[in-house]
């Protein structure tokens, strides 16, 4: 059972350049979220999905598009990067009711 | 909102002791989970321990245990017979129990050190 699979682990960008960072999950959970961890402040939530179509921002959106076309999975989007979108990335996958999240590795970038 | 403070940015503690991190959060919500996530090095995230705020009785895990206070708003992680493994960033996390609302709140860390 993968669970939550987070690609690519590492990148590095220029600054302007668009990516997306790829998130799956195959334990059929209906919430899925995205998070950014920066030092000296914890986890900060960007952008979650309570299932496949609907999507909504979290505290620190800007910057990031997201879409959920599938259950499974909830790409994370950087249109134009820039510098203070450095960090370290988490998509997380849930079961509504449970109580418990289930983290991908993280995918760590640097924009310069 | 929810807010979750770590007022520990950093603690070390010798190989086999007791080492307790200590969590105080702010909300209004009756029901609602408390979790603690270690991160070690790997930067994966794992879920140490997990507390149903309707349960009085607090959640233990191996060496792992919790202080739930909850008129306080506190959630200690008490970590006993410390192992070099334990060493990592530990964060807090807040969790509303309702259906379609599984967004979780962070506390700042505290990053654990266990010597020798």
């Amino acid at each position: 059972n993968a669970g939550v699979t987070q690609t690519p682990k590492f990148q590095v960008l220029k600054t302007g350049q668009s990516m997306t960072l790829q998130c799956a999950q195959d334990m059929n959970h209906e919430y899925m979220s995205w998070y950014r961890q920066d030092p000296g402040m914890g986890l900060r939530l960007i952008h979650y999905s309570v299932g496949a179509g609907i999507t909504d921002q979290g505290e620190v959106p800007n910057g990031y598009n997201v879409s959920r076309s599938t259950t499974e999975d909830f790409p994370l989007r950087l249109l134009s990067a820039a510098p203070s979108q450095t960090s370290v990335y988490f998509c997380a996958s849930s079961y509504s009711g449970l109580g418990e999240a289930f983290f991908g590795q993280g995918t760590r970038l640097t924009v310069v | 909102a929810q807010t979750v403070t770590q007022s520990q940015p950093e603690m070390s503690v010798q190989e086999a002791e007791t080492v307790t991190l200590s969590c105080t959060y702010d909300t209004s919500e009756n029901n609602y989970y408390l979790f603690w996530y270690k991160q070690p090095p790997s930067r994966q995230m794992i879920l140490v321990i997990r507390q149903e705020a309707y349960k009085q009785q607090n959640a233990t895990e191996n060496r792992f245990s919790v202080n739930f206070q909850k008129a306080a708003k506190s959630f200690s992680l008490k970590i006993s017979d410390s192992q070099l493994g334990d060493t990592a960033m530990y964060f807090c996390a807040f969790m509303k129990s309702n259906f379609g609302n599984e967004k979780l709140t962070f506390g700042t860390g505290t990053r654990l050190t266990i010597i020798p």
